[in-house]
This record gives structure tokens, C-alpha cells and sequence, in this order.
């Protein structure tokens, strides 16, 4: 039973464009979420994150947008540039009651084309 | 600042054998979280690890099993290698067990033949 999907595997954007990635979860009790970038040959990178008492969080070209009655969160790049080309992937915390344990999506690869 | 550190990077095991993973956390954490990642799958929690006790587990059997040192690092073990333990294992520190932001290591790639 995956409690978060990300159902696109991946995302093709033109550099300069905007790229929305696309996270939905299933588990009410999730209170906590986040997004993390990877590149190949390293782990996952902190990107941002949002708690459920917000819809948006910013920080520079980085905006997550949570609508928790759709249980939907997005992940925006404006404007998307070569470096973010990356497996990104959205993780959900049940805070105290699930022990702060982050269960995760089986990621999206975003490619930006040139 | 050292960020985490995993080691070795790239280990090949047989059936049946056993292999020892080992962390290092970002210096100023206190909790260690292991992660088993296949391939074209998110991370799978593992364990977690705080004041050297394990604090936390997922759905893994017993064959998985760490330790965490007075240092705060880590490591896993795994005994009885079946082929599907094949996967990327990942560690990652936070400042507190319940601080959801973890900074993970690059990784050692399991492969069970």
C-alpha cells in the first residue's frame, strides 16, 4: 500500500520554464512534508519542506504548494535550470504519532533541456 | 563540516553471507536513520538509532540489524544475504529523533550474487 505516489517516473521541462512536480498521498495523519533532490552517485538532498498548518512555503526559485482536502502537494522550479536536472522525491511525516518516520515516494526524474 | 559519511562505497556479496554498513553523521547530530533504496523505488526505512539504542524500526526482518556507537556513527548489519537484499543503503543523521529534516550520506551499493 504506497501512502505517497508520485506518478509521474519522469519530467521533461525546457530551461527557463517552469517545473511542477507532482506529489499525492493517502494517509490523513500525515503532518509533515517534504522534498528532496538526488543526483546520481549521492544521497538525497534537503530542498524544502512544508507543514500541514500552511498551503505554500517558498525559498528562492523553490515553492511547495500543499492542498491537504485533495491531499495533493506540488513542487514548482522557476525558472528551471540545467543543475536541477535530478531524481526528486516527496517524503510524509506523521509527526509524534508515527515516531517522526518519513515515508517516501518512488520519485520523479525531472531532465531540463537546454 | 563534514556532512555524512558512508563506507565502503560498493560492496559485492555472496548468498548467505553476512555485511556490516557503517555511518558517520554530520558533525552535531544524534540520530542515525538507516534506508534500504531499490531501484526505481523511494528509500525504505530501516531503523533508527539514537543514544545507542534502537529507537525505531520498519518492516524488516531480524537478519537487519546496527548498533550505534558513544561517537553518534553507526552501522548495519545484515546476516543471511538473499538476492534481494541487493539495493542502495542509505544513512542519514538528524539533530534530534524528532527532527523530520535528515541529511543523508551518497550511499553504499549492495550487490548480492
Amino acid at each position: 500500500d504506497q501512502q505517497v505516489k508520485q506518478n509521474s517516473p519522469s519530467l521533461s521541462v525546457q530551461e527557463g520554464r517552469i517545473s511542477i512536480l507532482n506529489c499525492d498521498y493517502t494517509n490523513s495523519m500525515f503532518d509533515y512534508f517534504l522534498w528532496y533532490k538526488k543526483y546520481p552517485a549521492e544521497g538525497p538532498t534537503f530542498l524544502i519542506s512544508i507543514s500541514s498548518i500552511k498551503d505554500k512555503n517558498e525559498d528562492g526559485r523553490f515553492t511547495v504548494f500543499l492542498n491537504k482536502s485533495a491531499k495533493h502537494l506540488s513542487l514548482h522550479i522557476v525558472p528551471s535550470q540545467p543543475g536541477d536536472s535530478a531524481v526528486y522525491f516527496c517524503a510524509a511525516s506523521g509527526g509524534v504519532d508515527s515516531n517522526y518516520q518519513l515515508i517516501w515516494g518512488a520519485g520523479t526524474k525531472l531532465i531540463i533541456k537546454p | 563540516d563534514a556532512g555524512v559519511t558512508q563506507s565502503p562505497t560498493h560492496l559485492i556479496k555472496t548468498r548467505g553471507q553476512q555485511v556490516t554498513l557503517r555511518c558517520s553523521p554530520k558533525s552535531g547530530h544524534d540520530t542515525v536513520s538507516w534506508y534500504q533504496q531499490a531501484l526505481g523505488q523511494g528509500p525504505q526505512f530501516i531503523f533508527q538509532y539514537y543514544e545507542e539504542e534502537e529507537r525505531q524500526r520498519g518492516n524488516f526482518p531480524d537478519r537487519f540489524s546496527g548498533h550505534q556507537f558513544p561517537n553518534y556513527s553507526s552501522e548495519l548489519n545484515v546476516n543471511a544475504l538473499l538476492l534481494g537484499d541487493s539495493a542502495l543503503y542509505l544513512c542519514a543523521s538528524s539533530l534530534t529523533p524528532g527532527y523530520e529534516t535528515q541529511y543523508f550520506g551518497p550511499g553504499t551499493r549492495l550487490l548480492v550474487l
